[in-house]
């Protein structure tokens, strides 16, 4: 049972484009969210993260937007650049389980010139 | 410099054969996780440890054993239990409760023959 969807698989965006990153999950006790980054053959790297209790957080160019309602959450890259190509996943997890991580199945993004 | 050590880097093994991988960190964090990764699939919790000399099986704990001899120290045995063993292995740990920040190490790429 997959507790967090993440859309879309992949994505192709121009640099200076703005990427998003959907993802939705199901159980309403979740209530941390983080997105890491992925490089090829390295471990993912905590790139930012949200409560519930806040519908927006921003650190440099990368922006949380939290709908708690719908149970959405989404990741927004400002001013995209080649660097930014990875791999990008959304997790959930509830601090009094132990913070165990359920994550999303990732989206490869590519920014190209 | 502190961090998470995961050795090594890219492990061969014969099938039927048990493999131990190593993960050390030395942020003084009081929790310590093991995940896998496979293609399109996310990471899947396999054990975690909240205090030494204490543990607990995630999703897919199954052919998988672990120890938390020391507060530094989290082996992940994979036995010959395991049916598909050939995985990305990453390791992560995080400070005491009311943190919620995991940090991962750089990974083992475990390939079984």
């Amino acid at each position: 049972q997959q507790q967090v969807k993440q859309s879309p698989q992949s994505l192709i965006v121009q640099k200076g484009g703005i990427p998003i990153i959907n993802c939705a999950y199901e159980n309403t006790a979740f209530d941390y969210f983080p997105w890491y980054q992925q490089f090829p053959g390295k471990g993912p790297a905590l790139l930012i993260a949200i409560r519930p209790d806040v519908s927006e957080k921003k650190e440099g160019r990368f922006t949380i937007s939290f709908n708690k309602s719908a149970k959405q959450f989404s990741l927004h890259i400002m001013d995209s650049q080649p660097g930014d190509s990875a791999t990008y996943f959304c997790a959930a997890s509830i601090a009094g389980g132990g913070n165990k991580l359920t994550f999303g199945t990732g989206t490869q993004l590519k920014v190209e010139l | 410099d502190g961090g998470i050590t995961q050795s090594p880097k890219y492990l061969f093994r014969k099938e039927g054969q048990n493999v131990t991988l190593s993960c050390e960190q030395n942020l003084n964090h009081d929790a310590m996780y093991w995940y896998r990764q496979d293609p399109g699939q996310g990471l899947r919790l396999i054990y975690y440890s909240q205090i030494v000399n204490d543990f607990q099986k995630g999703d897919i704990a199954e052919g998988y054993s672990v120890s938390r001899e020391k507060k530094e120290s989290f082996p992940l045995t994979v036995t010959s239990a395991q049916k598909n063993p050939t995985a990305f292995y990453l390791c992560a740990s995080k400070a005491g409760t009311g943190v919620y920040e995991q940090f991962f190490g750089p990974g083992t790429r475990l390939t079984v023959l």
